[in-house]
């Protein structure tokens, strides 16, 4: 069964500074990888996704992630940071089976961007 | 398009009363999801439907849970009686197709936050 791990639960970054957000995950099969953002009060969007191809994947907001399958690593990045980037993140995970149903989210991290 | 919708957005209710929240996929989406997410912390799925089939609902307490999705479109979760320990938000969610296979991409309504008293 697959497992996702965010180790940092919250990130404090002054703004305009660079930000990474790490995922691990554990599965037996092939994944797909995704990241939400989660702002106050509100349900969960979508990032950036990686389902195959070029290992680095860019989103929306400047967020990009790369996928590395040797470390079983899915870590967010973005250059610099704005205040409206305060926000939950969240890594997820879907696996193979009969199909790609099954998703699982991390414990999330709480980024805080500091003026 | 329309995005996923729920109601309520805010429930209060004492302990031992029901509750009930709906929801309504994104058109065309035939799986759809029910997680409960407690302060601080990820998703946890509850149930998934394909259609209206439920097939996975292993972390659905049924003794006091129980979901249903009439007709393959929308849902209701119902919680009988409700326990302090039901306070949460409780988040459907809808997957569709690309290219005919499910991705495991999810939309997301707003959620339905649950205080129990």
């Amino acid at each position: 069964a697959q497992s996702v791990t965010q180790l940092d639960s919250q990130v404090p970054v002054f703004e305009e500074a660079p930000v990474e957000l790490r995922c691990n995950y554990s599965s037996s099969v092939s994944v797909y990888l995704f990241w939400y953002v989660q702002y106050p009060n509100q349900g969960l969007q979508l990032l950036l996704k990686y389902l195959s191809g070029s290992t680095l994947v860019k989103g929306i907001n400047g967020f990009e992630a790369e996928f590395n399958k040797s470390q079983t690593s899915f870590h967010l990045r973005k250059p610099s940071v704005h205040i409206s980037d305060t926000a939950e993140y969240f890594c997820a995970v879907s696996e193979s089976g009969t199909s790609y149903d099954k998703v699982i989210f991390g414990p999330g991290t709480s980024l805080s961007v500091i003026p | 398009e329309a995005g996923v919708v729920q109601s309520p957005r805010y429930k209060i209710i004492e302990k031992k009363q029901p509750v009930a929240f709906w929801c309504n996929p994104i058109s065309g989406h035939n799986t759809l999801y029910w997680y409960l997410q407690n302060l601080g912390q990820g998703p946890e799925l509850l149930i998934r439907y394909e259609n209206e089939e439920a097939v996975d609902d292993s972390q659905l307490p049924k003794d006091r849970f129980s979901a249903e999705r009439l007709k393959g479109v929308d849902s209701t979760l119902k919680i009988q009686p409700a326990e302090l320990g039901d306070s949460a938000v409780y988040l459907c969610a809808s997957s569709g197709t690309s290219g005919g296979a499910n991705t495991g991409e999810l939309f997301f309504g707003e959620g339905s936050r649950l205080t129990v008293l």
